[in-house]
């Protein structure tokens, strides 16, 4: 069975630490790893990454996968209150089935 | 740019009714999906289709039945509701492959209560 496991679940940070989001994924014909944050509606986009060590960066937000061991991680680094969401990873499978994980629920302290 | 339609936003249904959210895309893709998300989680999906004519089930298909006729539309339909399926849901296209690869667009969400 696919899956895509996120963690942590929630994460309590102040303004201007420096957080590391992690995804893991369990699937049975890998196409493409997507991120997207999540406030009161539907999510936004935020990256997509299909080769082994290539960074993607936007601002202060960036993200790595490793198809070797199976895992993506979203780093966001001087964190603001606007960071505040649910930043949800999800994994396109061969067949083009896109699963998600339960998310991991940022809060940010000013 | 409509990009993804969900209709209707807010719907109150009884226990056994049934019911459609209607889902439009303008953008041409190929892939739709529906996906529903209950409080404090992330996005299950229900049925999900790669063209016309094409559907499949995804991890939580019970209760629900999807067509696609055309490469634009892609109604659910609950046949007969349940509190269960209290949720908020939520519609989403991309293309398959190509530069764009499988950047997913989501419509703005359908709220649905089940008394």
């Amino acid at each position: 069975e696919d899956k895509v496991v996120q963690s942590p679940l929630s994460l309590v940070v102040h303004e201007g630490d420096t957080v590391t989001l992690n995804c893991s994924y369990e699937v049975t014909n890998f196409r493409s790893l997507l991120w997207y944050k999540q406030e009161k509606k539907a999510p936004t986009f935020l990256f997509m990454l299909t080769s082994s060590g290539i960074e993607k960066k936007s601002g202060r937000l960036s993200s790595i996968l490793d198809k070797k061991e199976l895992f993506s991680i979203l780093n966001i680094t001087a964190t603001q209150t606007g960071d505040s969401a649910v930043y949800l990873c999800a994994v396109v499978t061969g067949g083009f089935k896109t699963i998600f994980g339960a998310g991991t629920r940022l809060f940010v302290k000013a | 740019n409509a990009g993804v339609t969900q209709t209707p936003k807010f719907q109150v249904l009884k226990t056994g009714q049934s019911m459609t959210l209607q889902c439009a895309q303008d953008m041409n893709h190929e892939y739709m999906s529906w996906y529903r998300q209950d409080p404090g989680m992330g996005l299950r999906l229900i049925h999900y289709s790669v063209g016309a004519g094409i559907t499949d089930q995804g991890e939580v298909p019970n209760g629900y039945n999807v067509s696609r006729s055309t490469t634009e539309d892609f109604p659910l339909r609950l046949l007969s509701a349940a509190p269960s399926q209290t949720s908020v849901y939520f519609c989403a296209s991309s293309y398959i492959g190509g530069a764009s690869g499988n950047t997913i667009y989501f419509g703005e969400g359908s709220w649905l209560t089940v008394v």
